[in-house]
């Protein structure tokens, strides 16, 4: 089983809807949790971090974590063309120095 | 803002070849990753560093080798490239937690094809 599991897509939505990207992990010691986003032939640029438990809002973008079901999601609201990417969750222990990432899902905003 | 540059945004190279991928930030960071990254298997980390001339191994090790001589800059070499190494290469770097060091920063990326 790996560490991070994370369904692939692809995801196509029509412009104006919500998003909602999910990632599932089976260590209980995760603790940072990471949405990472990838445009197509690009390096991956953080998204949004979290500490733990519960949400954490910036902008269209809500991060959710809940450490007693091991799942994290990432919504996105009103969604734009613009976010038509590879969205990577990624998790660790103890900080930025062992990582654990999902493999993405990609998603597509039609116009 | 991080800044994380790589050499190339797209290299060839031949069976055989010796290929150096550089990597260089700008944040005074401590840890730096080379990953790649191939559809369906995600990132997966080659080598990282915590400190200069020290290396470790990560997941994938074989067949690459790194250098870091310069806190900045952080070196992936291929000794003698094969076709299983055509991969997208992400480099990353991250600072000690007093520097908000709870992720990694990646680069643009070197996407190597190896003929």
């Amino acid at each position: 089983q790996k560490e991070v599991e994370q369904d692939p897509g692809p995801l196509s939505v029509p412009e104006g809807a919500i998003v909602s990207l999910n990632c599932t992990y089976s260590n209980s010691a995760f603790q940072y949790f990471m949405w990472y986003r990838q445009y197509s032939r690009k390096g991956p640029e953080l998204l949004m971090y979290t500490y733990s438990s519960g949400n954490k809002e910036d902008g269209r973008f809500t991060a959710q974590v809940d450490k007693s079901s091991k799942y994290i999601s990432l919504f996105i609201r009103d969604s734009q063309p613009s976010d038509s990417a590879t969205y990577l969750c990624a998790m660790s222990p103890w900080g930025a120095n062992n990582l654990f990432f999902g493999t993405g899902t990609r998603l597509t905003v039609i116009p | 803002d991080v800044k994380v540059t790589q050499s190339s945004r797209y290299l060839v190279k031949r069976t055989g070849e010796k290929v150096f991928l550089e990597c260089v930030q700008d944040m005074d960071h401590e840890n730096m990753f080379w990953y790649r990254q191939d559809p369906g298997l995600g990132l997966r980390l080659i080598y990282f560093s915590y400190d200069v001339k020290m290396k470790e191994k990560g997941d994938i090790p074989e067949g690459y080798s790194v250098s870091r001589e310069k806190k900045e800059r952080f070196s992936l070499i291929l000794e003698s490239a094969s076709t299983n190494q055509t991969s997208m290469y992400l480099c990353a770097s991250s600072g000690a937690s007093s520097q908000g060091g709870d992720t990694q920063y990646f680069g643009p990326g070197t996407r190597l094809t190896v003929l």
